[in-house]
């Protein structure tokens, strides 16, 4: 079966501070990995894939498919950045994802 | 980004009674679209693919004559929880893509309380 697995359900860090928030997958075949937010009150978006190796408001991901890993790191973290984080999996079929439950950021002044 | 639209944004009806949720695509011919089901404090519950002109494909577990998902146009997918229970009672959201190696664009979800 398909499962995506963020282990924080909350993390904070200073403003300033790096930030980690993790994500796992077990997933046959070759997925492709995202990273999705979602801000206060607003819908989920895309932060970033990782067949696209961007940097999205600071933002990196890097699949590592022997620890089956796609951590989504930044090194200043922003009170901006203070939002429910969600890793996704998907296959062939662009959209049909599998997601994690979640980590929600917040960043202290 | 492209615009995706859930119609209603909330809705509260009767056990027993059946409850639609459209979800549109405002500005873009969206091929497929999917619908996903989110328990409180839970991930996004994939519960079926949507294609224009054809039947949806249900997730393992999915009951689709439970949930029934109409695609009838390029820009419309249709939900309807029929029978609705208690324990159908959830925050529904769609997505919708127009194909090929676009991302998918998310609604901004229908909480719907069966009491």
């Amino acid at each position: 079966a398909q499962r995506v697995t963020q282990p924080e359900k909350l993390l904070s860090v200073f403003k300033g501070a790096p930030v980690e928030l993790k994500c796992n997958y077990s997933y046959s075949g070759s997925p492709e990995l995202f990273w999705y937010v979602q801000y206060s009150r607003q819908r989920l978006q895309l932060l970033l894939r990782h067949i696209s190796r961007e940097s999205i408001k600071g933002f990196t991901a890097d699949l590592n498919k022997g620890e089956t890993s796609f951590h989504l790191k930044k090194p200043f973290a922003q009170e901006e950045d203070s939002a429910m984080y969600y890793c996704a999996a998907g296959g062939s079929t662009l959209g049909r994802l599998y997601f994690g439950r979640g980590t929600q950021l917040t960043v202290w002044p | 980004g492209a615009v995706v639209s859930q119609h209603p944004s909330r809705v509260i009806c009767k056990s027993g009674t059946s409850v639609k949720i459209e979800c549109r695509s405002l500005d873009f011919q969206a091929t497929t679209m999917f619908w996903y089901r989110q328990f409180p404090k839970q991930s996004l519950m994939l519960m079926a693919t949507s294609n224009e002109g054809s039947k949806a494909t249900y997730e393992q577990g999915v009951e689709k004559d439970k949930f029934l998902i109409n695609h009838a146009s390029l820009t419309l997918s249709t939900l309807t929880v029929t029978s609705a229970h208690p324990e159908d009672s959830s925050f529904y959201i769609c997505s919708a893509t127009s194909g090929g190696d676009t991302e998918a664009f998310f609604g901004q979800g229908t909480r719907l309380t069966v009491v």
